[in-house]
């Protein structure tokens, strides 16, 4: 069990830009989860996988952004277009539902992103 | 929807002294888990402890225990004897218990910046 691993860990780009972060949860963890966090405010819930389907997106996922889980592994967060406002840092947490730690969420450190 | 609220934005304490991070939430659920989270400085985010609802028994876990009272919706966190590694950020966090189906998202309150000084 290596943990959650989270892919850059810092990422500085211009507004206008596309980015795209990569987590990697723990590999028998079904559930799969983005959280964003910024200055001063606990996370928010941005939207879920169970293994390779999403199911539940916050509203405040907007257009711009899209996720990907692939053969319900490794997880994609794509913002296009960014703007100021996206700055923030970018949390996954994956989860093992239907086992005896269904209801707890192992995070990884996070991508912190700065729009410029 | 579920709201979260920590009212101590900071806090510091003394090493080997106790201190106690006030948590509130209100929810219309009746089935449920509440959590305490600590994020380090520039490390991830890690459980501390973990509460069911339909438990009257406080959760415990080494040095860290809690408070829950159901009725007041209220859900401190006390820490004992504390080391200078507690310094961390906390975050009070409310999950509804479902079934298989549920998405189990965490929402998180603001946090309490605590710090241990030695």
């Amino acid at each position: 069990d290596t943990g959650v691993s989270q892919n850059p860990r810092h990422k500085i780009t211009k507004r206008g830009q596309n980015v795209t972060f990569r987590c990697d949860p723990i590999s028998e963890h079904n559930r799969l989860y983005w959280y964003r966090q910024t200055l001063g405010q606990g996370p928010e819930f941005l939207t879920y996988f169970q293994n390779e389907a999403q199911l539940e997106k916050s509203r405040l996922l907007s257009d711009r952004f899209s996720a990907e889980r692939p053969k319900g592994s490794f997880s994609t967060l794509e913002i296009q277009r960014t703007e100021q406002g996206d700055s923030a840092m970018y949390l996954c947490a994956s989860s093992l539902v239907g086992g005896p730690r269904t209801y707890e969420q192992y995070f990884g450190p996070g991508t912190r992103l700065t729009v410029t | 929807a579920q709201t979260v609220t920590q009212s101590q934005p900071e806090m510091s304490v003394q090493e080997a002294e106790t201190v106690t991070l006030s948590c509130t939430y209100d929810t219309s659920e009746n089935n449920y888990y509440l959590f305490w989270y600590k994020q380090p400085p520039s490390r991830q985010m890690i459980l501390v402890i973990r509460q069911e609802a339909y438990k009257q028994q406080n959760a415990t876990e080494n040095r860290f225990s809690v408070n829950f009272q159901k009725a007041a919706k209220s859900f401190s966190l006390k820490i004992s004897d504390s080391q200078l590694g507690d310094t961390a950020m906390y975050f009070c966090a409310f999950m509804k218990h479902g079934s298989g189906g549920s998405n189990y998202k965490l929402t998180f309150g603001k946090g309490t910046l605590l710090t241990v000084n030695p």
